[in-house]
């Protein structure tokens, strides 16, 4: 049974900082893994999804990499922004069923 | 596009109340999905729809859980009778589904659901 954690569950930062989420996974026969954000009271927004056979992805400022052998992804933030202040789940999918981690909360501090 | 479209967006309601979520998926997606999310358990999948068609179901809690998809446009949820322990936000989230599942989720804004 797939089972996702994030660490830290929370991080608060100065503004212009770079940093790292943490994702990790048990099952390594996984077909995606995705980065969303979470915003107070709203919705899930995808970020970045990396597919089994690739190794990272970019937008922007934000760079996700996968490393399927060792059941870890990582999202990093670069020069980070008061407006990046939310939550951040990675999710891993087994064909289409998403088993969700239970998110980082960041606080990018002005 | 507009995206998902949930409604309502809160509920608040009494115990023993039948509560009926909807969901209006992106037009042309061929996946559907509801999650319900609380503190306690994160988010976690309820049920799958592909074509209309359930077809995983595992997640729904129980009898009084019950989801239809009576075409491509439109989807309910619905808890009959409700419980305090309902009380969650639900997602209603779609995709456009190749052979692989390898494409995004698109997630509708949810509906807060209290259940007094």
């Amino acid at each position: 049974k797939q089972e996702v954690t994030q660490i830290p569950a929370a991080l608060s930062v100065p503004e212009g900082e770079n940093l790292v989420l943490n994702c990790s996974f048990t099952d390594s026969a996984i077909y995606n893994l995705q980065w969303f954000r979470q915003d107070p009271g709203k919705g899930l927004t995808s970020l970045l999804l990396i597919q089994s056979s690739q190794r990272e992805q970019t937008s922007g400022r934000l760079n996700a990499s996968l490393d399927k052998s060792s059941g870890r992804s990582t999202l990093y933030i670069a020069a980070s922004q008061p407006g990046d202040s939310a939550t951040y789940l990675c999710a891993a999918s087994g064909t289409y069923k998403y088993i969700f981690g239970t998110g980082t909360r960041l606080k990018v501090l002005a | 596009d507009a995206g998902v479209i949930q409604s309502p967006r809160h509920e608040v309601t009494e115990m023993g109340q039948e509560v009926t979520l909807r969901c209006k998926p992106i037009s042309g997606h061929n996946s559907l999905f509801w999650y319900r999310q609380t503190m306690m358990r994160g988010l976690e999948l309820l049920i799958y729809f592909n074509n209309n068609v359930p077809i995983d179901d595992s997640g729904m809690p129980e009898d009084r859980f019950s989801a239809k998809m009576p075409n491509a446009s439109f989807s309910t949820l619905k808890i009959q009778p409700s419980e305090p322990r309902d009380s969650a936000v639900y997602f209603c989230a779609s995709s456009l589904e190749g052979q692989r599942g390898e494409e995004t989720q698109y997630f509708g804004p949810g509906t807060r659901l209290l259940v007094l």
